[in-house]
């Protein structure tokens, strides 16, 4: 079962910047915090991953609070390409026992974004 | 660059019938490879995953299986489809280490 609890939808207006909350209180110290987008019929994309520091790529920026039990996914200016259906989800990274851990999606957060 | 690719894109198949859903995975040695399936309207179940060729671990007990004959090569099967088994079946890699996950484009059965 999914370990983090996110908004059912949101809305955002085209040109501002989407935040995208994400809670992961019972997160363990080498769980890291992923995103992922899905747009309607097409499988999910990978959006950006963290431990603990705020990382940023093309694409968006993720906000880890300092005791890592929520954290935040912005997308800078929203543009309605990025309507989709928004996953946080929190998994270890290379965990050595079958090399990987598997990564389990819960509901995500239904994001519309307005023109 | 790696890819991923899996077919047929949609398939309506009768109850009862069989079915074979394939994905190949490219430039890439020893990935992990997944099976996911999607409800409408609901987030997305793993159903089997594999570390190597020939080896498979469910996740749910169902009317589905999986073989890995090859290192990039994953094959979802049934010998009986029921109407359950409609949905949206995805198809992923990740590397050996590292558990970033990547997508197909996914297959839409509809059981009929």
């Amino acid at each position: 079962d999914a370990k983090t609890t996110q908004p059912t939808s949101m809305d955002c207006a085209e040109g501002r910047a989407a935040n995208l909350p994400c809670n992961h209180s019972t997160i363990s110290g080498n769980e890291y915090v992923y995103w992922y987008r899905q747009i309607h019929s097409q499988g999910p994309q990978y959006i950006i991953h963290g431990l603990k520091n705020n990382e940023t790529n093309e694409m968006a920026s993720l906000i880890i609070t300092e005791d890592r039990k929520s954290s935040t996914l912005i997308l800078p200016h929203a543009t309605l390409r990025d309507t989709a259906v928004y996953y946080c989800i929190v998994s270890p990274e290379g965990v050595p026992n079958f090399g990987n851990e598997k990564l389990t999606f819960g509901t995500g957060t239904r994001l519309t974004i307005i023109p | 660059s790696q890819t991923i690719h899996q077919w047929p894109a949609t398939l309506v198949q009768p109850v009862g019938s069989p079915l074979s859903l394939e994905c190949t995975v490219e430039g890439t040695s020893n990935p992990n490879l997944y099976w996911y399936r999607q409800a409408a309207g609901r987030g997305l179940q793993l159903l089997f995953y594999s570390v190597g060729i020939g080896q498979i671990s469910s996740e749910v007990p169902q009317n589905l299986s999986a073989s890995r004959p090859q290192d990039r090569q994953f094959i979802l099967s049934s010998k009986k489809l029921l109407l359950s088994d409609s949905g949206f079946y995805l198809c992923a890699w990740s590397p050996r280490k590292g558990n970033t996950i990547y997508f197909g484009e996914g297959s839409w059965l509809t059981v009929v």
